[in-house]
């Protein structure tokens, strides 16, 4: 099937400094990619729709100005988590979709585990 | 009412043993429905799409009922392997692809 990556798989940082993870589709074009956040115990909640040359929708609470998204090209989404907090620690999956004719699935990469100290 | 409801579990069976997992949706429009599986610090991956007339992938059976907004997933002759958290997931009626997922069901699976 087709691949997916993150990057970084995990990182640590500091309390107020900003943190981007990028989503690349590496076999196929996405000219739409999603952002999940998965707090521990808890199932994968969509934050936005990426959707490449176009500004991404949010979903209803979260705040676009803390997490940018940019999707300059077809094969690369970024989500940058804007002043850290320990709250928004948690593990963050992209995924890509790639759809046309009869298709419709969604690739989804490893994850971007953050830790917020 | 969540949009995808499922019961956490955790489910405890032992190895040979059949288990169902059930989910219901709240969205009668939703056309599209599918059962992932996720390992532990994993993300998920695709186990089975849910068809109206049920299917069949091996020891695993999912089965749909539009009427009640239900869907299930049978696991036969559970394995050590099997233990994972499986996820119901319902893609929304409009055409933005978006995928809503439900907390997901806990399987362990012992000797």
């Amino acid at each position: 099937g087709a691949v997916v990556s993150q990057h970084p798989s995990w990182v640590i940082c500091k309390s107020g400094t900003s943190v981007k993870i990028e989503c690349r589709s590496l076999d196929f074009q996405a000219t739409t990619m999603f952002w999940y956040r998965q707090f521990p115990k808890q199932s994968l909640m969509l934050m936005a729709t990426s959707n490449e040359g176009s500004k991404a929708t949010y979903e209803q609470g979260v705040e676009k100005d803390k997490f940018l998204i940019n999707h300059a090209s077809l094969t690369l989404s970024t989500l940058t988590v804007t002043s850290a907090h320990p709250e928004d620690s948690s593990f963050y999956i992209c995924s890509a979709r790639a759809w046309g004719g009869s298709t419709d699935t969604q690739y989804f990469g490893p994850g971007t585990r953050l830790t917020v100290l | 009412r969540k949009e995808v409801e499922q019961d956490p579990g955790p489910f405890n069976v032992p190895e040979g043993a059949t288990v169902a997992f059930n989910c219901t949706y709240s969205n009668s429009a939703s056309q599209s429905f599918f059962w992932y599986r996720q390992d532990c610090r994993k993300e998920p991956k695709l186990l089975m799409s849910v068809y109206s007339s049920g299917n069949e992938d091996g020891r695993f059976t999912a089965q749909l009922n539009r009427a009640s907004q239900y869907i299930s997933l049978l696991i036969r002759d559970s394995k050590l392997s099997d233990s994972a958290t499986y996820l119901c997931v319902v893609k929304h009626p409009s055409n933005t692809g978006k995928l809503i997922f439900g907390q997901g069901t806990t399987l362990q699976v012992k000797p």
